[in-house]
């Protein structure tokens, strides 16, 4: 199957700051990535949609300032959690999709203390 | 309001047996219907998938139904082996849109 990457795999920060989430289709001719949010024990939360070069398309009740989203190129996306608080902590999952289907990335634990 | 109802929540089955996953939808513009497997502090992996021109596909021991009339998609595990103790979701998305509907998951655990 395709490979998507994220990087970093777990990121730890202070109240406060700013963490960038990167995720990298590897092999896989995606035209459109995702965001999700994962709580313990729960199913894939959606958070937004990017294609590239244009402005990501968020779900409802995501704040958008809070959850900056880049598409700078076809196989990249970034995803920028702003003045982190303990409450964003989270497992944050990527994903490159097509026309035919869509691939997961390993995921980000982030934990804001 | 979800989309696609998965049941059941977790099921414990013994190595050997078959667990069942059972999937229903309401939208008949679906037209995709992927299973994806999750191990704890992973992101999900792609596992089988198939359309509605399709009643059933088989990938080694993984085996999707599809009843296009029921609205309802099923998956089963022959031969549960404890590697595959796991989370799956199901999950749905229209042609016309490549963002998934997801189930709530099923928490599978093959007992040795």
């Amino acid at each position: 199957g395709a490979v998507v990457s994220q990087h970093p795999s777990r990121v730890i920060c202070k109240s406060g700051t700013s963490v960038k989430i990167e995720c990298r289709s590897l092999d896989f001719q995606a035209t459109t990535m995702f965001w999700y949010r994962q709580f313990p024990k729960k199913s894939l939360m959606l958070m937004a949609t990017s294609n590239e070069g244009s402005k990501a398309t968020y779900e409802q009740g995501v704040e958008k300032d809070k959850f900056l989203i880049n598409h700078a190129s076809l196989t990249l996306s970034t995803l920028t959690v702003t003045s982190a608080h303990p409450e964003d902590s989270s497992f944050y999952i990527c994903s490159a999709g097509n026309q035919e289907t869509q691939y997961f990335g390993p995921g980000t634990r982030l934990l804001v203390l | 309001q979800q989309q696609v109802k998965q049941s059941p929540q977790s099921l414990i089955v013994q190595k050997g047996g078959i667990s069942i996953i059972n999937c229903a939808y309401e939208n008949t513009a679906f037209d995709y219907f992927p299973w994806y497997q999750q191990f704890p502090g992973k992101g999900p992996a792609l596992l089988i998938a198939i359309r509605p021109d399709v009643s059933e596909k088989k990938e080694g021991r993984f085996t999707i139904s599809f009843n296009k009339s029921a609205k309802q998609f099923s998956l089963h595990i022959m031969d549960s082996q404890p590697g595959d103790s796991a989370t799956y979701f199901c999950a749905a998305r229209p042609s016309n849109d490549y963002k998934l509907s997801f189930g709530a998951g099923t928490t599978v655990t093959v007992r040795a």
